[in-house]
């Protein structure tokens, strides 16, 4: 079974500052994938970013990277120079192989705050 | 224009009353899934299918069917709602593939209330 963490429920940053959300993963599968979601106020759910559990490199997309540290079996998403516009709710998920990639697990989420 | 579509957005509804949520995607994925999103419970799945005519449950799929006749539609039933029913629902969908990089595309979410 798989199992995803986030222990942060909220977090607060000023604009401009980097900010990094946790996410611990628990599986026994021997390949995955790690995904971060955005989820502002209307509602909908924005994919952020990808991380496959043999990339070599951490995953990057703008001003979001991914801090992938396999041995610790954590994921956080770190977001470089908060905007107002980051608000939301963020959502760590993950899908293995031995459900056949056919399953996304995802986290309980973290809420963040940015402020002027 | 590649998308994911719930209807209706919003619904109330009474306990009891057979209700239909529909699902459609226009990118001729192989994957559909059903979840539900509950205030401090993150995204559980409810359904989920595979291709046409194959589905399986998820993590809560009590109260709760589906059907995949089609590629495109995958229709959420719930034949008897009740309260504890009462939350965000999202439809996604994706390729299907060996490999663990499949980004699933979600539709808007639909807000059900079950009185």
């Amino acid at each position: 079974a798989q199992k995803i963490t986030q222990t942060q429920p909220g977090m607060f940053v000023q604009e401009k500052e980097a900010v990094t959300l946790d996410c611990t993963y628990d599986t026994s599968d021997p390949s995955y994938g790690l995904f971060w979601y955005k989820q502002p106020s209307s509602g909908e759910m924005i994919f952020l970013i990808y991380q496959g559990s043999y990339d070599q490199q951490n995953a990057t997309e703008g001003r979001y990277s991914l801090n992938f540290q396999k041995a610790r079996k954590s994921a956080n998403l770190v977001i470089s120079a908060s905007q107002l516009g980051d608000s939301a709710m963020y959502f760590c998920a993950m899908r293995g192989m031995n459900s056949g990639y056919s399953t996304l697990t995802f986290g309980k989420g973290t809420m963040l705050l940015v402020s002027p | 224009e590649a998308q994911v579509t719930q209807n209706p957005r919003y619904l109330i509804t009474v306990t009891g009353k057979k209700l239909t949520v529909t699902c459609s995607q226009n990118m001729n994925h192989e994957y559909m899934s059903w979840y539900r999103q509950d205030p401090g419970l993150g995204l559980r799945q409810i359904y989920y299918s595979m291709n046409v005519e194959v589905t399986d449950k998820g993590d809560v799929p009590e109260g709760y069917k589906v059907s995949r006749k089609e590629k495109r539609n995958f229709p959420l039933i719930l034949e008897s709602p009740s309260p504890n029913q009462t939350s965000l629902y999202f439809c996604a969908s994706s390729y299907h593939s060996a490999n663990s990089y499949n980004e699933q595309f979600f539709g808007p979410g639909t807000r059900l209330t079950v009185l």
